[in-house]
C-alpha cells in the first residue's frame, strides 16, 4: 500500500502569512498527487492535481510542487477563507489520502 | 452545474448491509470522460477511497473493502449505488459520492456530494 504522511498536523497562522504543508509518500508516486481543502462540515474540494495543476476557479495564491515522494502545498497571503483542513491524495496506485493538516488562526 | 446527492438510511445494524445511492444532476452519468466514486470519512478521521464505477458497469475497488463491496450504476436514473455488507462500528462514517477523473490509478474527485452520515449501531 502507498501511505501518505502530512506535516505538520496543525499549523497556526495569521491572515497574509505564507504557509507550506508537506506530504510524503512511502514510495515514488511520480506526480500523481492531488490536494484538497475541507472546511468544517463540508465536502472536500479539489485544489490541485498532478502535483502542480491548479483547478479552474482556485485562487492563484495556492500552488503545489514536488515529485517522487515529497510534495508541498503553498498558500501565499493566507485569506480568512483558507482556514480549513488540507489533504493530499496519491493516485499512482488506487487512491490514498494523507491524515490532513489543519490550518488554524494564530 | 454538476451536482451529486447521496441518499440512504442513516442507521444500520451491525452485520447488516449498508446501502446508499448517489443521484447525479446537471450532467449525464453516461459521460465517457468520467468514473463515479465513493469516499468515506469516519468521524474525526482520514478520508478513505471506497471504489469507483464507469457507466458501462466496470468497477475497481479498494482492496481492503473488496470482499464486502458492490457498486452498481443505473444510467436510466442517472444514479450509482454502494452496498457494503457485514458492517461493523468501524464502518461508521460520512459517505461521499463524487465524480471521478481517472487519468491514472483511482484518479481525483471533483465535485463531491454533500455527504451523508451512516452510523452502525444496534
Amino acid at each position: 500500500d502507498i501511505q501518505m504522511t502530512q506535516s505538520p498536523s496543525t499549523l497556526s497562522a495569521s491572515v497574509e502569512d505564507r504557509v507550506t504543508i508537506t506530504c510524503r509518500a512511502n514510495e515514488s508516486i511520480t506526480n500523481w498527487l492531488a490536494w484538497y481543502q475541507q472546511r468544517p462540515g463540508k465536502a472536500p474540494k479539489l485544489l490541485i492535481s498532478k502535483a502542480s495543476s491548479l483547478e479552474s476557479g482556485v485562487p492563484s495564491r495556492f500552488s503545489g510542487s514536488g515529485s517522487g515522494t515529497e510534495f508541498t502545498l503553498t498558500i501565499n497571503s493566507l485569506q480568512p477563507d483558507d482556514f480549513a483542513t488540507y489533504y493530499c491524495q496519491q493516485y499512482r496506485k488506487y487512491a490514498t489520502f494523507g491524515q490532513g493538516t489543519r490550518v488554524e488562526v494564530k | 452545474q454538476l451536482q451529486l446527492q447521496e441518499s440512504g438510511p442513516g442507521l444500520v445494524k451491525p452485520s447488516e448491509t449498508l446501502s446508499l445511492t448517489c443521484t447525479v444532476s446537471g450532467g449525464s452519468i453516461s459521460s465517457s470522460d468520467y468514473y463515479w466514486g465513493w469516499v468515506r470519512q469516519p468521524p474525526g478521521n482520514d478520508l478513505e477511497w471506497i471504489g469507483s464505477i464507469y457507466y458501462t458497469g466496470s468497477t475497481f475497488y479498494n482492496p481492503s473493502l473488496k470482499s464486502r463491496l458492490n457498486i452498481s450504476v443505473d444510467t436510466s436514473r442517472n444514479q450509482f449505488s454502494l452496498r457494503l455488507s457485514s458492517v461493523t462500528a468501524a464502518d461508521t462514517a460520512v459517505y461521499y459520492c463524487a465524480r471521478n477523473v481517472v487519468d491514472y490509478g483511482a484518479g481525483t474527485f471533483v465535485p463531491w456530494g454533500r455527504g451523508t452520515l451512516v452510523t452502525v449501531s444496534s
